[in-house]
């Protein structure tokens, strides 16, 4: 089984929709993270979490809010969704201490909005 | 600020060939360097990294080397397949109280038979 893994893996939806992705781990680590990927730019950071009481903001925050559940459990909302949030996300994950830096990334989630 | 430039894409090469895929890098202090590798309808998955200056990540084949002086992370490998066809992100991270990855834009690989 995946230690990191995302649902849906594509959702096709309407401008003004409320969108929720959802990313679940089984590898421990109190470290979790959301990116989107868009041609040609590589991936970018929306939120990252590193307990389940401290939420971050990344690069890209606007338009999105995370929750995160439990240790294991991080979600990702679109409260209002619009085209240009059409992209490629992706969950992630990283421990601590020796090794931090290496994040482990799931499937990711294919996300249209017409 | 921080970060990665990789060779525009794509390349195109015949099985058996040499690969070569570059990575420079601006980082203010030391990070450790990635090669993440993104099959076709897949996520990313680590392909190889090093923590400090002239250390070498090897995995599957592949190699890259810490380069201070020139501040490069390139990729290689001597002999790439069909399979090898896919997207390769280079990135950096420092880990700790930040541990955020820096990407560059990625590299499209198309390794015809």
């Amino acid at each position: 089984d995946a230690d990191v893994t995302q649902t849906p893996r594509n959702r096709i939806t309407k401008t003004g929709k409320r969108i929720m992705l959802e990313c679940s781990q089984t590898k421990g680590h109190d470290r979790m993270y959301w990116y989107r990927q868009d041609p040609g730019l590589g991936l970018q950071l929306i939120y990252y979490s590193f307990d389940v009481k401290d939420i971050n903001k990344g690069e890209i925050s606007d338009g999105y809010s995370v929750s995160r559940q439990a240790q294991a459990k991080f979600s990702l909302s679109l409260e209002s969704a619009i085209p240009n949030q059409t992209a490629l996300y992706f969950c992630a994950t990283s421990g601590t201490g020796t090794g931090s830096d290496t994040q482990y990334f799931g499937p990711g989630t294919r996300l249209t909005v017409l | 600020g921080d970060s990665v430039t990789q060779m525009e894409g794509p390349v195109t090469l015949s099985e058996e060939a040499f690969l070569t895929i570059n990575c420079t890098y601006t980082a203010t202090g030391y990070p450790s360097l990635f090669w993440y590798v993104q099959y076709p309808g897949e996520g990313l998955q680590l392909l190889l990294k090093a923590t400090k200056a002239d250390d070498k990540g090897s995995n599957k084949g592949f190699e890259a080397t810490y380069r201070k002086e020139t501040t490069s992370f390139h990729l290689e490998k001597g002999s790439v397949q069909v399979s090898d066809s896919a997207v390769y992100f280079c990135a950096l991270n420092y880990g700790g109280a930040t541990n955020k990855l820096i990407f560059g834009t990625g590299t499209l690989l198309a390794v015809q038979p």
